[in-house]
């Protein structure tokens, strides 16, 4: 049981690169998402998915798009880096919305774009 | 609209000192409140909650209490230890909305021995 597991590590993007950010678990989550974590701003909540199919905007949703095609999977696109999404992104699921259920999170990928 | 305050840090302290990191909370109806910890190059992991006025949140000697009267949710433990050194992060959850969960900024420890 991998939990949740995110690719890569570490990405360095030129500006206007656009690349995906990878996030999988394998706990049968129905729910996921990502977050941008920023020094002194805790996390933000970028976008999320209550299911296969179904995702939904976060607080800061505008520069990334999201999929799911699968329960496993829930890759993150930046379509057109800018340095303003240098960050460190997580990806977290839990089995259902109920605020008893805990969240996972991920190792999370450091990405600076110059 | 809802936030989350704590205090910032870095906060350090000797092994064995007694530890408090102050969250407080703004929030319509009743949230559910969280700790979660964050190691050093790894992902956030929950260390406590409590989801009612009163609750006490309890885990790996750490403590929380539900304060709904202040609007607080206070972390303590008794007595640090090196591997405790961390980031924490408060964090509260509406109970009907999973997109609305607010972090706070974190606050980063270190125990010295």
């Amino acid at each position: 049981n991998a939990g949740v597991t995110q690719t890569p590590k570490f990405q360095v993007l030129k500006t206007g690169q656009s690349m995906t950010l990878q996030c999988a678990q394998d706990m049968n989550h129905e729910y996921m998402s990502w977050y941008r974590q920023d020094p002194g701003m805790g996390l933000r909540l970028i976008h999320y998915s209550v299911g296969a199919g179904i995702t939904d905007q976060g607080e800061v949703p505008n520069g990334y798009n999201v999929s799911r095609s699968t329960t496993e999977d829930f890759p993150l696109r930046l379509l057109s880096a800018a340095p303003s999404q240098t960050s460190v992104y997580f990806c977290a699921s839990s089995y259902s919305d109920g605020p008893r259920d805990e969240q996972y999170f991920g190792p999370g990928t450091r990405l600076t774009v110059t | 609209g809802n936030s989350v305050t704590q205090m910032e840090g870095p906060v350090t302290l000797s092994e064995e000192a007694f530890l408090t990191i102050n969250c407080t909370y703004t929030a319509t109806g009743y949230p559910s409140l969280f700790w979660y910890v964050q190691y050093p190059g790894e992902g956030l992991q929950l260390l406590l909650k409590a989801t009612k006025a009163d609750d006490k949140g309890s885990n790996k000697g750490f403590e929380a209490t539900y304060r709904k009267e202040t609007t607080s949710f206070h972390l303590e433990k008794g007595s640090v230890q090196v591997s405790d050194s961390a980031v924490y992060f408060c964090a509260l959850m509406r109970k009907t909305s999973y997109d609305k969960v607010i972090f706070g900024p974190g606050t980063s420890l270190s125990v010295i021995p």
